[in-house]
């Protein structure tokens, strides 16, 4: 009964490849997140999504975009993959409210070779 | 304005012993304050969150300490336990606005 659920949980690519992540959230959550955590764990959010609606693009390169197909999905391409694209990718979700947490996944270890 | 700053980065406490990380912030117009809790290997989680017009919040071994006038927070565990050694992110934020996280303090407890 997992909530939020991402696959794949390791991504190992060569540069310049396309690679997709997938997140699924089960809480019936309105928003979801995409999150980068790096070597230092630095988290540093991404995009947003409300209802499928994109609320948050935070200075993220183009190669970078999220596709909400509904609002229980958010899915995250990332084309021309860098050796600096390599981190810990973690979807999330919450309630609208001021004080909903965040309901993160376990995230998905991307390396770049 | 929009950071949070957090210290120390890494900490190890004996077990038994008290934890403390802090953080500070400058955006006046937060009013919400959590802290989150992660393993090694899993997604943050909620451990505790406070808002601005109380100055403490207690959740078993867990407290956090507010100062609304110095613009710092703190989270204290008490008797810690091998099993609170995790990474702590602190975070706030300003009304519906996006969550702004700290820096991460890595807590060891040694046994």
């Amino acid at each position: 009964d997992t909530a939020v659920s991402q696959t794949p949980k390791y991504l190992v690519t060569q540069m310049g490849n396309d690679k997709s992540i997938k997140c699924e959230q089960n809480l019936g959550h309105d928003t979801m997140y995409w999150y980068k955590q790096d070597s230092k764990k630095f988290l540093k959010i991404m995009f947003s999504y409300n209802n499928k609606e994109l609320i948050i693009n935070e200075t993220v390169p183009n190669r970078f975009s999220p596709k909400s197909p509904d609002k229980a999905h958010l899915n995250l391409h990332i084309n021309s993959l860098e050796l600096g694209d390599s981190a810990v990718y973690f979807c999330a979700s919450s309630q609208p409210g001021r004080d909903s947490p965040l309901h993160f996944g376990n995230g998905t270890r991307l390396t770049v070779t | 304005q929009q950071q949070v700053k957090q210290s120390p980065q890494s900490l190890i406490v004996q077990k038994g012993g008290i934890s403390i990380i802090n953080c500070a912030y400058e955006n006046t117009a937060f009013d919400y304050f959590p802290w989150y809790q992660q393993f090694p290997g899993k997604g943050p989680a909620l451990l505790i969150a406070i808002r601005p017009d109380v100055s403490e919040k207690k959740e078993g071994r867990f407290t956090i300490s507010f100062n609304k006038s110095a613009k710092q927070f703190s989270l204290h565990i008490m008797d810690s336990q091998p099993g609170d050694s995790a990474t702590y992110f602190c975070a706030a934020r300003a009304g519906f606005q996006k969550l702004v996280f700290g820096t991460g303090t890595r807590l060891l407890v040694s046994p």
